[in-house]
C-alpha cells in the first residue's frame, strides 16, 4: 500500500544510547520531514528535506541528525538519547505548491519513544 | 515565520451540543494552505480539510463545517450535534507549500475535545 512507513512503532532506550528511526515513502514525494509531538505542544518540526541530498533544520533540531540519500528514505538519528527526547515522532511527506494533493501531507503512523 | 494559535486547550461538551474550535494563524505569504487534522485516542493523524488562501469559500461536510476569514487570519472549525466518536485532539496547521519556503507545515498546539454521553 502506498504511503509513509515508520519503524519501529515503539522503542525504549536508555539514556546515552543511539538509534535510528526509519521513514520510507513510495509516492515519489520530494518533501519529507520529521515532527515530534509532546503533550500540549502540538507537532514541532525537527528536520526536513526538499529533495535527495538536501536537508535542513526545523524548530527543534538539537540532538537529532538526518540524511537523505534517496528520494524514498529519510531516517532520523538520535545520537545520544536523553529523557527530554521522550516523545511521539511522526514522519511526513508531500509534493509542493500547486501539486499538493487535496489531503496535503501524508503522515506515518508514528513512533512512540521512551528514554529512561 | 509562520505561527498557528489554538487558544482552547480543552473543550468538554455533552453529546448533541455544537462545538467550535478556534484557529488563528500568522504568515507573510500570500499563498498558503490551511489544514485541520483529527487525532483520535489511537494516535494517528486523520486529515479533515484543506483550505487554499486564494479560495475563501466556506465548506460543510456532514456535521463538520469550516469558516475561513482571511481578514482576521482565522480558520475555525465547528462540529454540529457532537457525538462521542468526535472525542479527539484536533490540530490546525498552516503550510506555505513552496520548495523555496521549505514546504514546512506548522501546527497549532491542538484542542482536546471531550464529548460526554
Amino acid at each position: 500500500n502506498a504511503g509513509v512507513t515508520q519503524t519501529p512503532k515503539f522503542q525504549v532506550l536508555k539514556t546515552g544510547q543511539s538509534m535510528t528511526l526509519q521513514c520510507a515513502q513510495d509516492m515519489n514525494h520530494e518533501y519529507m520531514s520529521w515532527y515530534r509531538q509532546d503533550p500540549g505542544m502540538g507537532l514541532r518540526l525537527i528536520h526536513y528535506s526538499v529533495g535527495a541530498g538536501i536537508t535542513d533544520q526545523g524548530e527543534v533540531p538539537n540532538g537529532y541528525n538526518v540524511s537523505r540519500s534517496t528520494t524514498e528514505d529519510f531516517p532520523l538519528r538520535l545520537l545520544s538519547a536523553a529523557p527530554s527526547q521522550t516523545s511521539v515522532y511522526f514522519c511526513a511527506s508531500s509534493l509542493f505548491g500547486r501539486e499538493l494533493p487535496h489531503y496535503g501531507y501524508t503522515f506515518g503512523s508514528g513512533t512512540r519513544l521512551t528514554v529512561v | 515565520a509562520q505561527k498557528v494559535t489554538q487558544a482552547q486547550t480543552e473543550i468538554s461538551v455533552v453529546e448533541k451540543e455544537d462545538v467550535t474550535l478556534d484557529c488563528v494563524y500568522e504568515t507573510r505569504d500570500t499563498t498558503y494552505y490551511l489544514f485541520w487534522y483529527k487525532q483520535p485516542p489511537s494516535g494517528e493523524l486523520v486529515f479533515l480539510i484543506r483550505r487554499n488562501s486564494f479560495d475563501e469559500q466556506n465548506e460543510i461536510s456532514g456535521r463538520y463545517s469550516w469558516n475561513f476569514q482571511k481578514s482576521t487570519s482565522s480558520f475555525n472549525f465547528t462540529i454540529t450535534a457532537s457525538q462521542v466518536v468526535d472525542s479527539a485532539v484536533y490540530f490546525c496547521a498552516l503550510s506555505e507549500a513552496s520548495k523555496a519556503a521549505g514546504n514546512k507545515l506548522t501546527f497549532g498546539g491542538g484542542t482536546r475535545v471531550l464529548v460526554k454521553p
